[in-house]
């Protein structure tokens, strides 16, 4: 049960794009289509973002895209606004009913 | 409203005991299954545990498998953590999550209590 790598920052200017990888191994995000991303500002509960590696809950921006290839996953943001600086975390089913979150990514808007 | 209201944190002694709860509200509490995800000070997330809908498996991570039990309560909508020899590096915000809007089966925790602290220290 080893933590998914995300790179520890990433950032963009408004309007931009950024991309955030979270690689695991075939045992989690390259064996399954169940791969999510969260969304965490200081002080609140996570906010689901990305499920099933590439669908969105209602109510989260179209900016906020998931895609995954082999053992990587990654969560693209277009359009960076203010409000989309947080903490980010992946997360990866890992079979036999465990799961796997990973070490987080903190997305600055400059 | 669909919620869940975390309880029962606080400071602990190494080796000592903790029973944290969870209570459901404005959703089938008895229809899904629900987790424990804790989050250590500075840390990332930590997925800790899992309980099938009607109670009938539990799964845990490795770092507490032996020390922490969950359970469930269908008929008072709540989810239980008991964590026993607990230890420093367990101290953080401990979360309970469930997928109940998007439904999906193996992910996407949509739902999410507000945390409550465990401190484990002397």
């Amino acid at each position: 049960q080893s933590a998914l790598t995300q790179p520890p920052s990433a950032s963009g200017s408004p309007g931009q794009s950024v991309t955030i990888s979270c690689t695991g191994t075939s045992s989690d995000v390259g064996g399954y289509n169940y791969v999510s991303w969260y969304q965490l500002h200081p002080g609140k509960a996570p906010k689901l973002m990305i499920y099933e590696v590439t669908k969105r809950p209602s109510g989260v921006p179209d900016r906020f895209s998931g895609s995954k290839s082999g053992n990587t996953a990654s969560l693209t943001v277009s359009g960076l606004q203010a409000e989309d600086e947080a903490d980010y975390y992946c997360s990866s089913y890992a079979g036999g009913d465990n799961w796997v979150f990973g070490g987080g990514t903190k997305l600055t808007v400059l | 409203q669909v919620q869940l209201v975390e309880s029962g944190g606080g400071v602990v002694q190494p080796g000592g005991s903790l029973r944290l709860s969870c209570a459901a509200s404005g959703f089938t509490f008895s229809s899904y299954g629900i987790h424990w995800v804790r989050q250590a000070p500075g840390k990332g997330l930590e997925w800790v545990a899992f309980i099938r809908h009607d109670g009938s498996n539990k799964y845990y991570a490795d770092s507490v498998k032996g020390r922490f039990t969950i359970s469930r309560d269908n008929s008072k909508n709540t989810l239980y953590l008991q964590m026993n020899s607990l230890k420093a590096e367990d101290t953080a915000v401990y979360y309970c999550a469930t997928s109940v809007v998007v439904a999906a089966p193996f992910d996407g925790f949509d739902i999410w209590g507000q945390g409550t602290m465990v401190t484990v220290s002397s």
